[in-house]
């Protein structure tokens, strides 16, 4: 099993420019979520899929837009690139809880940059 | 009320020291405190996670340990090596399971010296 995948690992946008980060698992679960990680913030929520076709907003979701068609693919979309959405983009998935909680698993990220 | 506030932001340990991180939550909702390592260049991986029904929970050089009425967690790396130096993250769940959400604090950059 590959895990988490995400592509791409870098990328330099411009203001006002459009892109899509890609976000695939290969482990069958149910749960995908989309974190940003900025220098002494931590990891912030952006939005979160418990499964195909349910998706919901996290803590930070102005700016950005989810799809969940299927349950290996949960790419995250930016409309207006702006400064402010420079950082790392991390991916992860889990298992679907049953009464319990259950690992994520993170993707190595996409580091963004605008300019 | 959801933060989770981590503490130091970052330290230095000799080889063979104790590292300690703390971590302090508000919301006496959450019910799930997992410890996250993360490595330059790579995604966070899970190191140990806790519920509150115990006080302590130990893994190989890892421990956590939990004061429930203080609303504090903490982790502590006995015989720290240079391979530990990373960055760690607690984090704090609060909805059983429903969605596996986590809450995660500012995180502590580890190093270790030889």
């Amino acid at each position: 099993n590959a895990g988490v995948t995400q592509t791409p690992k870098f990328r330099i946008l411009k203001i006002g420019q459009s892109m899509t980060l890609q976000c695939t698992q290969d482990m069958n679960h149910n749960y995908m979520y989309w974190y940003r990680q900025d220098p002494g913030m931590g990891l912030k929520l952006i939005y979160y899929s418990v499964g195909a076709g349910i998706t919901d907003k996290g803590e930070v979701p102005n700016g950005y837009n989810v799809s969940r068609s299927t349950t290996e693919d949960f790419p995250l979309r930016l409309e207006l690139a702006a400064p402010s959405q420079t950082s790392v983009y991390f991916c992860a998935s889990s298992v679907m809880g049953s009464g319990s909680y259950n690992e994520q698993f993170f993707g190595p990220g996409t580091r963004l940059t605008v300019l | 009320q959801q933060q989770v506030k981590q503490s130091p932001q970052s330290l230095i340990v000799q080889k063979g020291g104790i590292s300690i991180i703390n971590c302090a939550y508000e919301n006496t909702a959450f019910d799930y405190f997992p410890w996250y390592q993360q490595f330059p260049g790579k995604g966070p991986a899970l190191l140990i996670a806790i519920r509150p029904d115990v006080s302590e929970k130990k893994e190989g050089r890892f421990t956590i340990s939990f004061n429930k009425s203080a609303k504090q967690f903490s982790l502590h790396i006995m015989d720290s090596q240079p391979g530990d130096s990373a960055t760690y993250f607690c984090a704090a769940g609060g909805d059983g399971g429903a969605t596996n959400k986590l809450i995660f604090g500012t995180g502590t950059l580890l190093a270790v010296q030889p």
